[in-house]
C-alpha cells in the first residue's frame, strides 16, 4: 500500500514547456508539501497545504503553482520551464500538530525533472 | 533565523565500525521538532526518528542511536555496527512549531559510504 504517491516518476522535456506532477496520499493526513531537491541533494520547502488552503509559500516563482482539489491530493504545475528547474521535487504529507502529536512527514518516492 | 548544519559532507567507514553524523542546529523558538531522514541510493526519503525540544532522554532504536544536547544545539546520529545496507545520504532538519503545518529545514546532508 503506497502511502504518499507521485507521477510521473521521471519527467522529462525542452524549456519552455508546461507540465504538471501529481501527488496523492492515503494517509488521512490533512498537510501536504511540495519539496525541491537539486543537484547537490540540497532538500528545500516549495508550498505547504493544509485542508486545501496554502500555508507557506517560500518566494518560489510563480510559475510554479500548487492545487490542492481536496486535502489528499497536491498537485504542481511548471509553467515556461527552465534549465534550473531540473531537479527532484518531493511531495510529503503530515498530520496537523493541532490534531496529532506526531508531526512526521512522509515522503513520496520523488519526480526527477530534467529540462532540456 | 533556522538552520541545520551538518559540517560533515561525506563519511567512509569499514563495516562493523561505528559511526557517528554531527547535527547542530539554530532557532530562536523553545519550542521546535528535530528529525532525521535516510535517504538511500534509490532516492526515497525515509523518516528515521522525531524528537521535541522538551524531551532530551537520548533513544536507541536497534543499531541506531540518537544524542539529543540542547546546551550544545546539537542531534547526533550514531550508527553501531555499521553495514553496507546503511549507505546512504543522512539529513537531519528541524521544524518549528508556531506553524501549523511544519516547515522542514534540512541540513545539506552527510554521505555514508560503508565498505564491506
Amino acid at each position: 500500500d503506497t502511502a504518499v504517491s507521485q507521477t510521473p516518476k521521471y519527467l522529462v522535456t525542452q524549456m519552455g514547456n508546461d507540465k504538471s506532477i501529481k501527488c496523492e496520499q492515503n494517509l488521512g493526513h490533512d498537510t501536504m508539501y511540495w519539496y525541491k531537491q537539486d543537484s547537490k541533494k540540497f532538500l528545500k520547502i516549495m508550498f505547504s497545504y493544509n485542508n486545501k488552503e496554502l500555508i507557506i509559500n517560500e518566494t518560489v516563482p510563480n510559475r510554479f503553482s500548487p492545487k490542492s482539489p481536496d486535502k489528499a491530493h497536491l498537485n504542481l504545475h511548471i509553467n515556461s520551464l527552465e534549465l534550473g528547474d531540473s531537479a527532484v521535487y518531493f511531495c510529503a504529507s503530515s498530520q496537523d500538530r493541532r490534531k496529532a502529536v506526531y508531526n512526521e512527514q512522509f515522503f513520496g518516492p520523488g519526480t526527477r525533472l530534467t529540462v532540456l | 533565523a533556522q538552520k541545520v548544519t551538518q559540517a560533515q559532507t561525506e563519511i567512509s567507514v569499514v563495516e562493523k565500525e561505528d559511526v557517528t553524523l554531527d547535527c547542530v542546529y539554530e532557532t530562536r523558538d523553545t519550542t521546535y521538532y528535530l528529525f532525521w531522514y535516510k535517504q538511500p541510493p534509490s532516492g526515497e526519503l525515509v523518516f528515521l526518528i522525531r524528537r521535541n525540544s522538551f524531551d532530551e532522554q537520548n533513544e536507541i532504536s536497534g543499531r541506531y542511536s540518537w544524542n539529543f544536547q540542547k546546551s550544545t544545539s546539537s542531534f547526533n546520529f550514531t550508527i553501531t555496527a555499521s553495514q553496507v545496507v546503511d549507505s546512504a545520504v543522512y539529513f537531519c532538519a528541524l521544524s518549528e512549531a508556531p506553524y501549523n503545518t511544519d516547515k522542514l529545514i534540512f541540513g545539506t546532508g552527510t554521505r555514508l559510504q560503508v565498505f564491506p
